[in-house]
């Protein structure tokens, strides 16, 4: 089964410069979710998408944005990084809001280094 | 907000029985979750529970308490690969959701 895919797998960036995070949900899927995990710490919700519309935001910085495209895939954009965004980027995605029967399903990550 | 509170290490023999607790503080409940995390990987779905009581799915059952803001993970039949990190997880507050993250158990399963 088709799974959620996140590209590129790994990045290497260095400070100040921009980031390109890919997301591309599960087909059919139509909420995208964005979480930052750094060593050692539980993943950090970012921010949501439904039907292409923002649904929800945490703690994404100021430097960060997203959006959900036509073909629902998700692409989180990092400007002029900084060492402490060195992380791994989880994308899950589901059919409609998480709950008793809408599960959530994490891609494998992008781990990004900022040098 | 939501505070939550889980023991930071566990270790189990193989074959075992395993209960992970977790207490939650949260204003507006809209349900708790459990994930399962090996180190390096995605988080990975195990259970949804909104009702008081136990479900049970396999070898892992997960029991809710609303009064009380208490849920465990009960593990099973303790394989090797069950090593991986165990996240308690509740909606952020608002209505929402999406679950907010603790910081996880740790458990390390041992012949």
């Amino acid at each position: 089964a088709a799974g959620v895919i996140q590209s590129p797998r790994h990045l290497i960036k260095e400070k100040r410069e921009t980031a390109t995070l890919k997301c591309y949900p599960i087909p059919r899927h139509d909420t995208v979710y964005w979480y930052q995990q750094g060593p050692g710490q539980d993943p950090q919700f970012l921010i949501s998408f439904y039907e292409k519309m923002q649904s929800d935001k945490g703690s994404i910085p100021d430097r960060f944005s997203a959006q959900q495209f036509s073909d629902y895939h998700s692409e989180l954009n990092m400007s002029s990084l900084e060492l402490g965004d060195s992380a791994l980027y989880f994308c899950a995605s589901s059919l409609g809001l998480q709950g008793r029967n809408t599960e959530a399903f994490f891609g494998q990550g992008t781990r990004l280094t900022v040098v | 907000g939501q505070n939550i509170d889980q023991p930071t290490e566990m270790t189990a023999t193989e074959g075992a029985i395993v209960q992970i607790n977790c207490t939650y503080q949260t204003s507006g409940f809209n349900g708790l979750f459990w994930y399962q995390q090996h180190a390096g990987e995605a988080p990975t779905f195990l259970s949804y529970n909104v009702l008081d009581g136990l479900e049970e799915k396999g070898r892992f059952s997960s029991f809710l308490s609303r009064s009380k803001g208490y849920s465990y993970l009960l593990l099973k039949e303790l394989q090797m690969k069950d090593s991986a990190s165990y996240l308690c997880a509740v909606p952020k507050s608002g209505g929402s959701y999406i679950p907010t993250f603790g910081r996880g158990t740790s458990l390390i399963v041992h012949p």
